[in-house]
């Protein structure tokens, strides 16, 4: 069975720094691994995913990730953080599960942003 | 276009109560989901449909039926309330094959009291 940690609980930093929230995986075969982000109050939103390719994936609002199988991480970056990114992110990873998909989620970072 | 939605919003009811959550999609996918946040933000998945077949089922108290009228639609329907039951259901949608995104609607806050 997969499963993800994601080991900073809460971050903080400030605005205009540099952003990197850490995400482990555990999955037997090529792992499908995405991160999303959910704002206060709202659902969760796709910041961006990785399948296969290149181990360097760009997403919106400015973000990227590094796959890195040796690792078995998929650390979310971003250089220079704004305010609007407060948020809780969400690292994930989907598998087959009897011919479906399942996906199973870390526990989340919440980004703290201060000025 | 508001492409998974849920209704309601916001659900404050006392225990013991039976309760039902809406959630439909317009974005033409085959496949739902239904998730419970609890208060420390951990997401579970509880059910998976697909073509209003039930595929995945979690270990989830048989006091929470899902049913799925036709595949834009997969409401909840929760007999006999508990406090622990409080928490925000996400409902989601992709499309089948392989392994996609998924498109989270707004949640609906449940609180038992």
């Amino acid at each position: 069975a997969q499963s993800v940690t994601q080991p900073d609980i809460h971050i903080t930093v400030s605005e205009g720094a540099s952003l990197e929230l850490r995400c482990n995986y555990s999955y037997g075969a090529t792992p499908y691994l995405f991160w999303y982000v959910q704002s206060p109050g709202q659902g969760l939103q796709l910041l961006l995913k990785y399948f296969s390719g290149d181990t360097l994936v760009q997403g919106i609002k400015g973000f990227e990730a590094e796959f890195k199988r040796s690792q078995s991480s998929f650390n979310l970056r971003k250089p220079s953080v704004h305010w609007s990114d407060a948020a809780e992110y969400f690292c994930a990873v989907g598998a087959k599960s009897g011919g479906y998909q399942k996906v199973t989620f870390g526990t989340g970072t919440k980004l703290q942003v201060i000025p | 276009d508001t492409a998974v939605s849920q209704t309601p919003k916001y659900l404050v009811t006392q225990m013991g109560n039976d309760k039902s959550i809406k959630c439909e999609q317009n974005l033409g996918h085959d496949t739902m989901y239904w998730y419970k946040q609890d208060s420390k933000k951990f997401l579970k998945i509880m059910f998976s449909y697909n073509n209003k077949e039930l595929i995945i089922n979690e270990t989830v108290p048989n006091r929470f039926s899902p049913k799925s009228p036709d595949k834009a639609h997969l409401n909840l329907h929760i007999n006999s309330l508990e406090l622990g039951d409080s928490a925000v259901y996400f409902c989601a949608s992709s499309r089948t094959e392989g392994i996609t995104e998924q498109y989270f609607g707004p949640g609906t806050r449940l609180t038992v009291t």
